[in-house]
């Protein structure tokens, strides 16, 4: 019964390699985000997608992919990885995007690029 | 653009005890939510508390309480009565009410806080 899963919960790679963090959510709501925490702690927004439409599109390489098949779903795409890509990627949902829309987050992907 | 500062890095209260954490934002939005988010070791970031910038009244969540000063644009989270199961990161966030880029939660840099037996 978990809200907002992630798969997989850990992922090591080499640089050049593609790699997708799929991310799902069982409580109905219309829109998804992608968040990445780096090594500091610093957890800064990547994407947000609501009804399956890009909302933020913060600046980040368009190495990165948001791909997102229907409204539970909102999976995460990256090309030719690279050591600075090493982070926690939180998913996290929320019924809307209105501030009072809390956002629940999934329980992180932690991306290791050797 | 909004700037979200904690100026602790490491804090650790005694169980039982009362801390406060700070958070202090700068922005020239006129309405605005504030947010305090936990994230324990098992990394699953938490909604605490939030709080609208409109309301004079500071938000409460049953230990977890904040001081809202807004001319000061100040946010702290007090825990009162601390428990072993508070020990986490906490992170102070801003989202701005209108005008594009809803739902972008823009996060602080952490307080890292250990509650002590």
């Amino acid at each position: 019964d978990t809200a907002v899963s992630q798969t997989p919960k850990y992922l090591v790679t080499q640089m050049g390699n593609d790699k997708s963090i799929k991310c799902e959510q069982n409580l109905g709501h219309d829109t998804m985000y992608w968040y990445k925490q780096d090594s500091k702690k610093f957890l800064k927004i990547m994407f947000s997608y609501n009804n399956k439409e890009l909302i933020i599109n913060e600046t980040v390489p368009n190495r990165f992919s948001p791909k997102s098949p229907d409204k539970a779903h909102l999976n995460l795409h990256i090309n030719s990885l690279e050591l600075g890509d090493s982070a926690v990627y939180f998913c996290a949902s929320s019924p809307g995007l209105e501030p009072t829309d809390t956002q629940y987050f999934g329980p992180g992907t932690r991306l290791t690029v050797l | 653009a909004q700037t979200v500062t904690q100026s602790q890095p490491e804090m650790s209260v005694q169980e039982a005890e009362t801390v406060t954490l700070s958070c202090t934002y700068d922005t020239s939005e006129s309405n605005y939510y504030l947010f305090w988010y936990k994230q324990p070791p098992s990394r699953q970031m938490i909604l605490v508390i939030r709080q609208e910038a409109y309301k004079q009244q500071n938000a409460t969540e049953n230990r977890f309480s904040v001081n809202f000063q807004k001319a000061a644009k100040s946010f702290s989270l007090k825990i009162s009565d601390s428990q072993l199961g508070d020990t986490a990161m906490y992170f102070c966030a801003f989202m701005k009410r209108y005008g594009g880029s809803q739902g972008n939660l823009i996060f602080g840099k952490g307080t890292k806080l250990s509650v002590k037996p």
